[in-house]
């Protein structure tokens, strides 16, 4: 079985500043991990995703992820963030085999707030 | 290409009473699930289905939560009686089929149990 772990449940940044929101999983088998992000008013979408290759993996609005093996974690980095980023953020971990085990287990979510 | 439609978007009922939501996946995604997102919480998968047929319910509470998929595209998940701690957004995603395929979200049903 999977888990994820979100460490702060607030995260607030004054704009242009940067910000990495925290995300730790464990898995006894490979993994899929990924970032949604939920807007104010809106449904779950897609940040980004890691499925194999390049540890590090972008997303179109300045977004980056880097997943590390060694430390369980798939932190969430932007080098300067936007009021527009306001969201809240989720981090999600699935099995890679297609199995009763691989459903996506979600974090509990990072609310990110940007100060002017 | 239109996404995952969820209606209604909001419903208030009394414990002990029944409720119904209905999930029209993205067209041509064979993969169907219903969370449930308590507020302060990440969505928790209730059911998962393939086509038609059920993948995973392990997390369905079976006494009072159903669903179903007929004919393997729309969906309806009910739950009769419901109870106060039923009060959360339930949401419903499609995918293609596969592991690793994107998971689209509808814009979920907020229901209040008072």
């Amino acid at each position: 079985a999977q888990s994820v772990t979100q460490l702060d449940s607030q995260v607030p940044v004054f704009e242009e500043a940067p910000v990495e929101l925290r995300c730790n999983y464990s898995s006894s088998v490979s993994v899929y991990l990924f970032w949604y992000v939920q807007y104010p008013n809106q449904g779950l979408q897609l940040l980004l995703k890691y499925l194999s290759g390049s540890t590090l993996v972008e997303s179109i609005n300045g977004f980056e992820a880097e997943f590390n093996k060694s430390q369980t974690s798939f932190h969430l980095r932007k080098p300067s963030v936007h009021i527009s980023d306001t969201a809240e953020y989720f981090c999600a971990v699935r099995g890679s085999s297609y199995s009763s085990a691989s459903k996506i287990i979600f974090g509990s979510g990072t609310r990110l707030s940007i100060r002017p | 290409e239109a996404g995952v439609a969820q209606s209604p978007r909001y419903k208030i009922i009394e414990k002990r009473q029944s409720v119904a939501f209905w999930c029209n996946p993205i067209s041509g995604h064979a993969t169907l699930y219903w969370y449930q997102q308590i507020l302060g919480q990440g969505p928790k998968l209730l059911i998962q289905f393939q086509n038609n047929g059920v993948v995973d319910d392990s997390q369905l509470p079976k006494d009072r939560f159903s669903a179903e998929r007929l004919k393997g595209v729309d969906s309806t998940l009910k739950i009769q009686p419901a109870k106060l701690e039923d009060s959360a957004v339930y949401l419903c995603a499609s995918s293609r089929g596969r592991v690793q395929e994107t998971q689209y979200f509808g814009p979920g049903t907020r229901l209040l149990v008072l």
